[in-house]
């Protein structure tokens, strides 16, 4: 079954902690993306991958790392988290031509940053 | 800055009635347009897409949108809703074919009466 998987769903953390939430996706695209979804704000895109090793900032990257070290995964990455990241996350991906849209997204990672 | 702008937040119909939620950007170069659909404790589905060509495109579950370059809208239609439309619906704009940033709206919730 096509899909893209994040880990963990759920997670209560408190500030400056590491943390690390992963996304996979089993379909062989090329094009990855992480946004955050907050109530009023609509989803904003934090990072984008048009392909291993290439990433780039989307609206909203301060506070936030990526990688994409092969084809499949896209971890995205707090270093030290603090309240304001509290937010419904979405990984995202899709095939690149003719450019990524986004098409198949996972099912959400709440953060909650105390 | 670039931004997508969707002017209803919280739409309230009943069964069988007419829909139609607006939806502008502010960018003057070439765009990608999408309607994205979130069910209630679901993640996002794509609805409908328009990279170019005839300016009304068809999606699926009955909803079409029409692109008006003039006014800089993609306006999402549907002539009769059901309840299972309730949910929330996003607007989204990528700005050229060569990037994977994407740009979202604020979201607009439609709530069906039966």
């Amino acid at each position: 079954e096509a899909q893209v998987t994040q880990n963990p769903r759920y997670l209560i953390t408190v500030t400056g902690k590491k943390l690390t939430v992963t996304c996979s996706q089993n379909m062989n695209h090329e094009y990855m993306s992480w946004y955050r979804q907050d109530p009023g704000l609509g989803l904003r895109q934090i990072y984008y991958s048009m392909n291993v090793e290439v990433t780039d900032k989307g609206d909203v990257p301060e506070g936030y790392k990526v990688s994409r070290k092969e084809k499949r995964n896209f971890p995205l990455i707090l270093e030290s988290p603090s309240p304001n990241q509290t937010s419904l996350y979405f990984c995202a991906s899709s095939p690149t031509s003719p450019g990524g849209q986004p098409q198949h997204f996972g099912d959400g990672t709440r953060l909650s940053i105390l | 800055a670039q931004s997508v702008s969707q002017h209803n937040h919280h739409v309230i119909l009943s069964e069988a009635a007419s829909l139609e939620l607006g939806c502008n950007y502010s960018y003057g170069g070439t765009v990608n347009l999408f309607w994205y659909v979130q069910y209630p404790g679901q993640h996002l589905q794509l609805l409908l897409k328009y990279f170019s060509g005839d300016p009304l495109v068809k999606g699926i579950k009955g909803f079409e949108a029409e692109f008006i370059k003039s006014k800089f809208s993609f306006n999402l239609r549907k002539p009769s809703v059901q309840w299972s439309d309730t949910a929330e619906y996003f607007c989204a704009v990528r700005l050229s074919s060569n990037t994977g940033k994407l740009i979202f709206g604020q979201g607009t919730t439609l709530q069906v009466k039966p």
